[in-house]
């Protein structure tokens, strides 16, 4: 069955560095998600992507963040200078769109930690 | 805003019962309602989808009936197993974002 993919795992950085996260959302899907789910916190939505645009963003999402899709399958959530509070799990989801159901799939995750 | 809440928290049960979960959202201008499985340290895995016009969905021993204009949702787990220990997260869909409440700790126990 296919699945959304997500790498690396689990990433260290240090505070002011910039992180790329890469995710690989399932192949037929048009609609693609990064949320974000801070330890013992709820999930959160960053940012929705369709049609190589952003759709809907949350406050989250700052100028520290950007999202891209280089090329047919990878989606990427890059930030700029991490802060020690951007540390989190940070899921990729996509969705076909179709039938109008927009049912998200979700990845493994990347678990990012700031020092 | 949209605010979703799931009750109980956390929830402890001998195998072979069956069992509620709840879910509750302030706006029922919603699209659809989900609910996922989440392991430890791991992703979610969705569970059951019910699109605004639906009353409910099942999937095995899963039921999910959705109550929009009370903004209300229960997940129906039947006959659990200690294979269904996980959180279970209750998410509400406004267009193209997913809110997600706090989830509902389950352990079955043998």
């Amino acid at each position: 069955e296919p699945e959304v993919t997500q790498t690396p795992s689990h990433q260290v950085t240090q505070m002011g560095q910039e992180v790329i996260l890469r995710c690989v959302p399932i192949s037929n899907h048009l609609y693609f998600y990064w949320y974000r789910q801070i330890l013992g916190q709820k999930v959160e939505f960053l940012v929705s992507f369709y049609n190589n645009e952003i759709s809907e963003k949350s406050e989250i999402f700052d100028d520290q963040f950007s999202v891209e899709r280089p090329d047919g399958s990878n989606f990427t959530l890059k930030i700029r200078s991490t802060k020690l509070e951007d540390s989190a799990m940070y899921f990729c989801a996509s969705a076909t769109g179709e039938g109008g159901t927009y049912e998200q799939y979700f990845g493994p995750g990347t678990r990012l930690t700031v020092t | 805003k949209q605010e979703v809440t799931q009750i109980p928290a956390a929830l402890s049960v001998p195998e072979g019962e069956n069992l509620v979960l709840n879910c509750s959202f302030t706006d029922s201008a919603i699209y659809n309602l989900q609910w996922f499985r989440q392991d430890p340290g791991k992703g979610l895995t969705s569970l059951l989808l019910i699109q605004s016009s639906q009353r409910e969905q099942t999937s095995g021993r899963l039921n999910a009936s959705l109550d929009k204009s009370s903004g209300r949702s229960t997940l129906y787990i039947a006959a659990s197993q200690p294979g269904d220990s996980a959180t279970y997260l209750c998410a509400v869909s406004g267009y193209s974002t997913l809110t997600f409440g706090k989830g509902t700790m389950l352990l079955v126990s043998p």
